[in-house]
């Protein structure tokens, strides 16, 4: 059965760098499929913050794209996110999950609430 | 980006009833449009991929249907487990978007 779970500071001061770490079970990311964040600000929608390929290759959402590092450790399988010069308006839930492909559905972490203030 | 737009935002409902909610890309597609219900508190859960393809343990009260710009999530017969918010998220291209969601409630 494959498992996500985030980790991570809950609290984060304004202009640090949050850093956020899924660890997956069950599945080898090696494998195969995409490795993606989300977050959800509290009482609001879904956006994507950007995703990763097993071998490195990223894409990110270009709103974000200035201050967000996506990394892979296949060893470790596990991947991480790194948001640069937070503000209160990078408070959210965030979310790790491994993305859709042609045969199945994404599959996401329980999430993880990440509040950014001093 | 590609603006994805559900409606309803939200509507009551009883149980038994037949809800259908519908989402629209600003752009085409194709059928790259996964669904997602989302309780409080929860991670949203995969129901729907491939703007048809039900996601595997997902019960077949819920169907999609749609391609190109014009996508609908069905709900055969409600039961109270299914009162949620539901999302719909294009994967067609990056970055990847997702409706405003729609909040299914009790009548």
């Amino acid at each position: 059965q494959v498992q996500l779970q985030e980790s991570g500071p809950g609290l984060v001061k304004p202009s640090e760098t949050l850093s956020l770490t899924c660890a997956v079970s069950g599945y080898s990311i090696s494998s195969g499929h995409y490795w993606g964040w989300i977050r959800q600000p509290p009482g609001k929608g879904l956006e994507w913050i950007g995703s990763i390929y097993h071998s490195g290759s990223t894409y990110y959402n270009p709103s974000l794209k200035s201050r967000v590092t996506i990394s892979v450790d296949t060893s470790k399988n596990q991947f991480s996110l790194k948001l640069s010069s937070v503000t209160a308006a990078d408070t959210a839930v965030y979310y790790c999950a491994r993305e859709v492909s042609y045969d199945s559905g994404s599959l996401w972490g329980q999430g993880t609430m990440v509040t950014v203030s001093s | 980006d590609i603006q994805m737009t559900q409606s309803p935002s939200s509507l009551s409902a009883s149980v038994g009833d037949r809800v259908t909610i519908t989402c629209r890309a600003s752009q085409g597609i194709r059928n790259y449009l996964a669904w997602f219900q989302q309780k409080p508190g929860k991670a949203p859960k995969s129901l729907i991929y491939a703007a048809s393809s039900l996601q595997s343990g997902v019960p077949s009260k819920f169907s999609g249907s749609g391609s190109g710009t014009d996508f609908t999530l069905t709900i055969s017969s409600l039961q109270p487990e299914d009162f949620a918010t539901y999302y719909c998220q294009q994967y067609n291209s990056y970055p990847w978007t997702f409706g405003q969601g729609t909040k299914v409630e009790i009548k």
